[in-house]
């Protein structure tokens, strides 16, 4: 079964620095989606992501953080200055349709950022 | 504001028993609901889906209804198994909106 791919599976990083997360969603979805959760807590949402623009934010989601997909496959999340509070796991996740068209999210499994 | 509660942080069963979890929301009105699974250290994974115009959904052991009154969507697993302990996450999506929002999960064991 065709699977998101997320790498690295962990990426350690000294504040200050940037940092770029890579993903691949599954080859026929058109939605892209970056969630994060920090240890204990719960799934956050950061960003969708259609047709080469920004469908939706959170406010997490600040000028410190950029999304591209800078080709045909791969969805990047590029973080420009790392804070200590940026330590979290990031999911990438995709969908075939717009989460709104009831659309399940399929998910990576994650890279873990500590930030230093 | 927009809320989100799993009700049990954790919920500990024994073998073959019903597990049932339970999802409230307050000031939304969801176009539809999702239960996912999460192992540690991985990804949620879509188990059921379920529309606002659907009283219950099943799908093998599995079963999910909604309440649109209540505001609240119950999980079931019926003749559970060690295999299902994992923790359990209800998400939402609102109907002017894209995103999907998820509540902080149950955490469920299944004793032997």
């Amino acid at each position: 079964e065709p699977e998101v791919t997320q790498t690295p599976s962990h990426q350690v990083t000294q504040m200050g620095q940037e940092v770029i997360l890579r993903c691949v969603p599954i080859s026929n979805h058109l939605y892209f989606y970056w969630y994060r959760q920090i240890l204990g807590q719960k799934v956050e949402f950061l960003v969708s992501f259609y047709n080469n623009e920004i469908s939706e934010k959170s406010e997490i989601f600040d000028d410190q953080f950029s999304v591209e997909r800078p080709d045909g496959s791969n969805f990047t999340l590029k973080i420009r200055s790392t804070k200590l509070e940026d330590s979290a796991m990031y999911f990438c996740a995709s969908s075939f349709k717009d989460a709104g068209r009831n659309s399940p999210l399929h998910f990576g499994n994650g890279t873990r950022l500590t930030v230093t | 504001s927009q809320k989100i509660e799993q009700n049990s942080e954790a919920l500990n069963i024994q073998e073959g028993k019903t597990a049932t979890l339970t999802c409230n929301y307050t000031n939304y009105s969801p176009a539809y609901l999702q239960w996912y699974r999460q192992d540690p250290g991985r990804g949620p994974v879509f188990l059921l889906l379920i529309r606002e115009n659907e009283k219950e959904k099943r799908k093998e052991r599995l079963k999910v209804t909604f309440d649109t009154t209540l505001k609240q969507s119950l999980f079931h697993i019926t003749a559970s198994q060690p295999a299902d302990s994992a923790t359990y996450l209800c998400a939402l999506r609102r109907s002017s909106a894209s995103k999907i929002i998820f509540g902080s999960g149950t955490r469920l064991s299944i004793r032997p």
